[in-house]
């Protein structure tokens, strides 16, 4: 199975602050990576798709970078609806996996 | 709209079974993939289960395989998850979600999810 490891596990910025967050995958996956966004109770919303594609009504202070094993996804300038937990996700090869998480707090 | 609406959750006993359904509208059912992704409490997301369009591909993840049946019936534009055998650690928010995005397998659409809670 293909492993993915998301940095850091979280992560404390300031509204209009730059965030990266990194995930490395265990074996190559080419463009075959996602990224997404869940808020408490609810379900995860697709921000990146193919890498760097962003989804469709998503703000463009979003984008998605890498190919092969490394990956980052760049938030330009935090705003407050942010603030929430970001996955990784490889569509590679089944079985498909996630990455653990990344929580973006307030600082 | 399109939308994904999961049921059939609940309260069961270790070894018992439930079914989850997942209804779907506002668009062409029958023409994706559908997926069951599942969330621990206070946990992150495990891919469960996969299914092609016409339910000729079936994928498990190794956790539920032998236990959980993955199926659908694009005449009523509805996903199932049979899940017999159950154990604490499949408690969970259970999701579907399908992929629409040409050439990408990602999940665009999510349902708000079914909680399953596994105890005696």
């Amino acid at each position: 199975d293909i492993q993915m490891t998301q940095s850091p596990s979280s992560v404390s910025a300031s509204v209009g602050d730059r965030v990266t967050i990194t995930c490395r995958a265990s074996q190559g996956i080419s463009s075959w990576l996602a990224w997404y966004q869940q808020k408490p109770g609810k379900a995860p919303k697709l921000l990146i798709y193919a890498a760097s594609s962003l989804q469709s009504g998503v703000p463009s202070r979003f984008s998605g970078s890498g190919s092969g094993t490394d990956f980052t996804l760049t938030i330009s300038s935090l705003q407050p609806e942010d603030f929430a937990t970001y996955y990784c996700q490889q569509a590679n090869s089944f079985p498909q996996t996630f990455g653990q998480g990344t929580k973006v707090e307030i600082k | 709209e399109v939308q994904l609406v999961e049921s059939g959750g609940g309260l069961v006993k270790p070894g018992g079974s439930l079914r989850l359904s997942c209804a779907a509208s506002g668009f062409t059912f029958s023409s994706y993939s559908m997926n069951w992704v599942r969330q621990a409490p206070g946990k992150g997301l495990e891919w469960v289960s996969s299914i092609s369009s016409s339910s000729s591909y079936i994928y498990y993840a190794d956790s539920v395989k032998g236990r959980f049946t993955i199926s659908r019936d694009n005449a009523k534009n509805s996903l199932y998850l049979q899940m017999n055998s159950l154990r604490a650690e499949d408690t969970a928010v259970y999701y579907c979600a399908t992929a629409r995005v040409r050439g990408s397998r990602a999940f665009d659409i999510w349902g708000q999810g079914t909680m399953v809670t596994v105890s005696s």
